[in-house]
Order: structure tokens, then sequence, then C-alpha cells
């Protein structure tokens, strides 16, 4: 199975300031159509995970801009800009280009 | 809008079997793929399998001998049934739609305690 190594665990970020969370994967994710399906999600506290970003990079509708994923092969990063009181939660990266589909472990992110 | 709703016990005896149902408005299960999640005390996340919009499945083989998902296409629904339980399979269990290559719609979760 594909291992997605997520890092950090946790995150503690001052409202306003950028925040940073990695996906190393132990397989490159582009599949053979020539898209990469590596998606990042984020659970709110007593909500499910929805989608914030799908192929890498693309939004989901109605995500705001400050949330910019980027990378390629099998290093990601998703980034918040500008953090906001509602970005609180569990983030997760997930893979969907190899079967069985994985996700990372996990970032908590909390605001100072 | 395309919505998901879990339903199903909250308890199961070890050994037994889960079965929880998926009930999806706004979108039909002839289209696209349908997945099921589970989330283990803590933050670990587990992709369990999905049905094709034509009725094919696909498995973790983590769990390939005990599981099962099907569908009702006349309810636009699907299932999932997990076979012979144990502790270690006590979880929040969500249904998600596959769109985008991504799970674009998840449903709301249900928790699932298995215990005596």
């Amino acid at each position: 199975d594909v291992v997605l190594t997520q890092t950090p665990v946790s995150l503690s970020v001052t409202l306003g300031d950028q925040a940073s969370i990695s996906c190393r994967s132990s397989q490159s994710l582009e599949y053979s159509d020539g898209y990469t399906y590596l998606e990042w999600y984020l659970q709110k506290p007593g909500q499910s995970p929805q989608l914030l970003i799908y192929e890498v990079s693309n939004r989901f509708s109605g995500v705001p801009d400050r949330f910019i994923g980027s990378g390629s092969g099998t290093d990601f990063t998703l980034k918040i800009s500008r953090v906001e009181p509602e970005d609180l939660g569990v983030y997760y990266c997930f893979q969907a280009t190899h079967d069985p589909f994985t996700f990372g472990s996990g970032t908590k992110l909390e605001i100072k | 809008e395309v919505q998901l709703q879990e339903s199903g016990p909250g308890l199961v005896k070890p050994s037994q079997s889960l079965s929880l149902t998926c009930s999806v408005t706004g979108y039909s299960i002839t289209s696209n793929y349908w997945g099921w999640i589970r989330k283990f005390p803590g933050n670990k996340m587990e992709w369990m399998g999905y049905i094709s919009y034509s009725g094919s499945t696909s498995y973790n083989p983590s769990l390939k001998s005990r599981i099962s998902i099907t569908r009702d296409t006349s309810k636009n629904q699907f299932f999932l049934q997990l076979n012979s339980v144990t502790t270690e399979d006590t979880a929040t269990y969500y249904c998600a739609r596959l769109g985008l290559g991504a799970l674009d719609y998840w449903g709301q979760g249900v928790m699932v305690t298995v215990s005596s």
C-alpha cells in the first residue's frame, strides 16, 4: 500500500500567520492518465471531513484562496495563508491514484 | 445538492456483522463511485472500499475477506457489511462520493462501538 507521511503531527499558529503541512508518498502519485490524485481534507471539530484541494492544487467549490496546494510526484504541500479561527481542525492528505487508497496520519492545527 | 446520510446500529457484539446504510439524495448512485471510510479513535483514517456506477466493487485488501458493499438503485442507497467484527472495528463510519477523483461529498458519519 502507498504510505503517506504527513508532517508535522500538530501545528500551533497565530491568527493571520501562515501554516504549512507536508505530505510525502512512498510512491509517485501520478496516474497513467497524467493526473495526480492527491487531495487535502479538513475535519473540523464535530464535523465530517471536507474536501479542500483535489488533484494537488485545485480548490474545491467554496474553498477560500488562502488554501494553496502544490507539489508533484511524491512530495506535496498544503499552505494556509492568513490563518483564521475557522481553520482549526485536523488536516489529512489522501491519495486516490493507487488502490487501496490511503490517508496521511493527520495534522492537528491549533490556534495560539 | 448532493447529500449522504449513514444509518445503522451504534453497538455491535464481537463476532457479529456490522451493517450500515448510506442514503443518497440529489444525485444518482448509478453515476460516479461511492465509498466507505472509517476513522478510528484518535486520528487514523482508513479507506474501506467502493461500489461503482455499474455495481462493481473494490475493497481494501486488509478487509477483503470480511467486507461487502452492495446497493439498491431503486432506493438510491448503498450498504456496508463487515463480518466477524472485533473491538478493533470500533470507529466512526462515513460514506462518501468519489467525484473529481476525490471524496467530494460526505455523510455526517455514524459511530459504531463493538462491545459485548
